[in-house]
């Protein structure tokens, strides 16, 4: 069964940091890996879909990189800001859309 | 953009209750799918369904069933609640295929069973 980790559980950076957010998979046998954020009580917010073929994808401050040999993915947030404190997941896609998530990384980013 | 909603953001019920959780989706996706996450347990899948009228069991199917009669709409049922069944449960949808099926999510339903 796959599993998806997330490390660190939790991250706290003061503004205009980088961030850098992990994830690792243990069955390479993926269809796309997705990262989504999500506020206290709130649902998941999607930031980016990286198909299995791609090995990176870029939107705004967010650049996400994936590597399925070694089984990771690596979510980066450029120049912090308060607005990106949160809580990121790593979801791994397999068939019928379906997706294992990891336990997520919350993120303080303190001005 | 893809608006996928559900119909309540709380809810509390009583244990023994049937409850019904709706879920509407904008964007004519085939799949459709209920999660619920727990702290320390993160999120973990329900059931899922790829068509009308079509299911399949996720993880964690006990105590649930789900209902899809229109592609619309995926409804999730407890059909005995218990105090266990609290939770944090979300809704989402993804188009069919095996490459782009970016899921997008509900807002969630915050579920209290006293």
């Amino acid at each position: 069964k796959q599993e998806v980790t997330q490390i660190p559980a939790a991250l706290s950076v003061p503004e205009g940091e980088n961030l850098v957010l992990n994830c690792s998979f243990t069955d390479s046998a993926i269809y796309n890996l997705q990262w989504f954020r999500q506020d206290p009580g709130k649902g998941l917010t999607s930031l980016l879909l990286i198909q299995s073929s791609q090995r990176e994808q870029t939107s705004g401050r967010l650049n996400a990189s994936l590597d399925k040999s070694s089984g990771r993915s690596t979510l980066y947030i450029a120049a912090s800001q308060p607005g990106d404190s949160a809580t990121y997941l790593c979801a791994v896609g397999a068939s019928w859309g379906k997706f294992q998530f990891g336990a997520g990384t919350q993120v303080v980013v303190t001005p | 953009d893809v608006k996928v909603t559900q119909s309540s953001r709380y809810l509390v019920k009583r244990t023994g209750e049937k409850v019904f959780l709706e879920c509407v989706q904008d964007m004519d996706h085939e799949n459709m799918f209920w999660y619920r996450q727990d702290p320390g347990l993160g999120l973990r899948l329900i059931y899922f369904s790829y068509d009308v009228k079509m299911k399949e069991k996720g993880d964690i199917p006990e105590g649930y069933s789900v209902s899809r009669e229109k592609k619309e709409r995926f409804s999730l049922i407890l059909e005995s609640a218990s105090t266990n069944q609290t939770s944090m449960y979300l809704c989402a949808s993804s188009p069919s295929g095996t490459k782009n099926t970016e899921a997008f999510f509900g807002q969630g339903t915050r579920l209290t069973v006293v």
